[in-house]
C-alpha cells in the first residue's frame, strides 16, 4: 500500500465547476501537509499548505482530518488554467523531512 | 531571483553508461533533497543533504546511485552502468532549512532516458 494515495483521475470538469480531490496518507507520525501543482512536463510547485483548521486561498479550500488521515482540495470556479495534476503531500514522518508524494490526480477544465 | 537550477535538462545513455546529474540549489538554502519521478507517477525520495551533510540516502535504489554535496552547495547525482529501469526525471529540491513546513523549492529536473 502506498503511503499516500490519490484517486488518478482524470477529472474533466467544465469551465466554473467546482471540483474536490481527497487524499489518504498512512503514517500518523506526518507533520505537515501540502498541495502540490506539476504542469505538463514541468517541476511541481507549492499550491499551498494544509492546516488541521483548514485553510483558504481565492478559489482553493485545503482541509486537513488527522483522526481519519484525510486530506482534501476543493477548487472553485474552475479556470482553463487550473488544468494540472495536483500532487498530495505529507513531510515530516522521518527524520529527513522529505516530501512524500501521492501519484497525483490529473485534472482537465474544458470550456 | 535565481531559483533551483539542473543539468542537463535532457540526457540519452546508452546501458551500462555512467552519467552525472547536476543541482544548483537557491544561494543560501540549507537542505538539498534529490526525487525520481517515474513517467505518471508521483515524485519518489532518493536522497537528502543538510549542507555538505549526506543525512539519507535511504531512497537510493541501488548501489550504483550515488549523490554529493561536497562544499554544501552544489550537488551531483551520479549513476553507474545504467539501465532502463533508471529513465526517469530526477528532481532536484531545496530548502532554506531543514524544518518539516518549509517549503521545497524544486528544479526543472533532468529527463534521463537509458537505451
Amino acid at each position: 500500500r502506498k503511503e499516500v494515495e490519490q484517486d488518478p483521475g482524470p477529472f474533466n470538469v467544465p469551465e466554473g465547476a467546482t471540483v474536490a480531490f481527497n487524499c489518504t496518507y498512512s503514517n500518523s507520525a506526518s507533520q505537515s501537509f501540502f498541495w502540490y501543482r506539476q504542469d505538463c512536463r514541468k517541476e511541481p510547485k507549492l499550491l499551498m499548505s494544509v492546516y488541521s483548521s483548514g485553510n483558504e486561498d481565492g478559489r482553493f479550500t485545503a482541509q486537513l482530518n488527522r483522526a481519519s488521515q484525510y486530506i482534501s482540495l476543493l477548487i472553485r470556479d474552475s479556470k482553463l488554467s487550473d488544468s494540472a495534476t495536483y500532487l498530495c503531500v505529507v513531510n515530516g514522518a522521518n527524520a529527513g523531512n522529505m516530501l512524500t508524494f501521492g501519484g497525483g490526480t490529473r485534472l482537465m477544465v474544458k470550456p | 531571483g535565481a531559483g533551483v537550477s539542473q543539468s542537463p535538462r535532457y540526457k540519452v545513455a546508452k546501458r551500462g553508461q555512467d552519467v552525472a546529474l547536476r543541482c544548483d540549489p537557491i544561494s543560501g538554502h540549507v537542505s538539498l533533497f534529490w526525487y525520481q519521478q517515474a513517467l505518471g507517477q508521483g515524485p519518489e525520495f532518493l536522497t537528502y543533504f543538510q549542507n555538505e551533510a549526506q543525512l539519507d540516502k535511504s531512497g537510493l535504489p541501488s548501489d550504483r546511485f550515488f549523490a554529493e554535496r561536497p562544499e554544501g552547495s552544489v550537488s551531483t547525482l551520479k549513476i553507474q552502468r545504467t539501465q532502463q529501469e533508471d529513465s526517469a526525471v530526477y528532481l532536484c529540491a531545496s530548502s532554506f532549512r531543514q524544518f518539516s513546513y518549509n517549503e521545497q523549492f524544486f528544479g526543472p529536473g533532468t529527463r534521463l532516458t537509458v537505451l
